[in-house]
């Protein structure tokens, strides 16, 4: 019963680098999404989707790009590293059909370090 | 569009004692309301939601929340608070639309638990 599952759980990177992020999840679940969480901000939205193929900006979209070509993956993309988005990354997901007033499950997060 | 606050950044309570955690939102209709717990390291728990009906919801872990529409608030109650109930708790404001939840989270109250 794995849920959402997120790779790597860590990761440093240098500034300029580009980088993938993976979340899986097993629940047959149509939306997903991305967040970030910085020290005294919450949880922000980068990125979310409503379903495969589909991909839509959240909050703070600007330096990431998403893919969402199967169902159960969806991809955040760094395409060139800042320090700013040092942070930890949260993915998500929620909703079955015939299930709809379902709350959103969370991965473990994935740590990522911008030197 | 949602906003939600959590005016205590840090609350420290004694093991055995009471607890409660303010938030309160901004919505223009009747919102989901959600209270998650993360422990460190870790990712997003779900503690309770509300979405209709019964305003005092029960959830996991002994906790229990009270939906007020006239004071746009949704607190956190637990009435003995355990030692491994420290962690970082998040209120959150979902906008109505079936299936889809465009979660806005709260910045987040420590709850430090002293002997």
């Amino acid at each position: 019963n794995a849920g959402v599952t997120q790779t790597p759980k860590f990761r440093v990177l240098k500034t300029g680098q580009s980088m993938t992020l993976l979340c899986a999840q097993d629940m047959n679940h149509e939306y997903m999404y991305w967040y970030r969480q910085d020290p005294g901000m919450g949880l922000r939205l980068i990125h979310y989707s409503v379903g495969e193929g589909t991909t839509a900006k959240g909050e703070v979209p600007d330096g990431y790009n998403v893919s969402r070509l199967k169902k159960q993956n969806f991809l955040l993309g760094l395409e060139s590293a800042a320090p700013s988005q040092t942070s930890v990354y949260f993915c998500a997901s929620s909703y079955s059909m015939g299930s709809p007033n379902q709350p959103q499950h969370f991965g473990d997060g994935t740590r990522l370090s911008i030197l | 569009a949602q906003s939600v606050t959590q005016p205590d950044i840090h609350i420290t309570v004694s093991e055995g004692a009471s607890l409660e955690l303010r938030c309160n939102y901004s919505y223009g209709a009747t919102p989901y309301l959600f209270w998650y717990v993360q422990s460190p390291g870790q990712g997003l728990q779900l503690l309770l939601k509300y979405f209709s009906g019964d305003t005092l919801v029960q959830g996991i872990k002994g906790f229990e929340a009270e939906f007020k529409r006239s004071q746009s608030s949704f607190n956190l109650r637990k009435p003995s608070v355990h030692w491994s109930d420290a962690a970082e708790y998040f209120c959150a404001v979902g906008a109505r639309n079936t299936g889809f939840q465009k979660l806005v989270f709260g910045t987040g109250t420590r709850l430090l638990v002293s002997p």
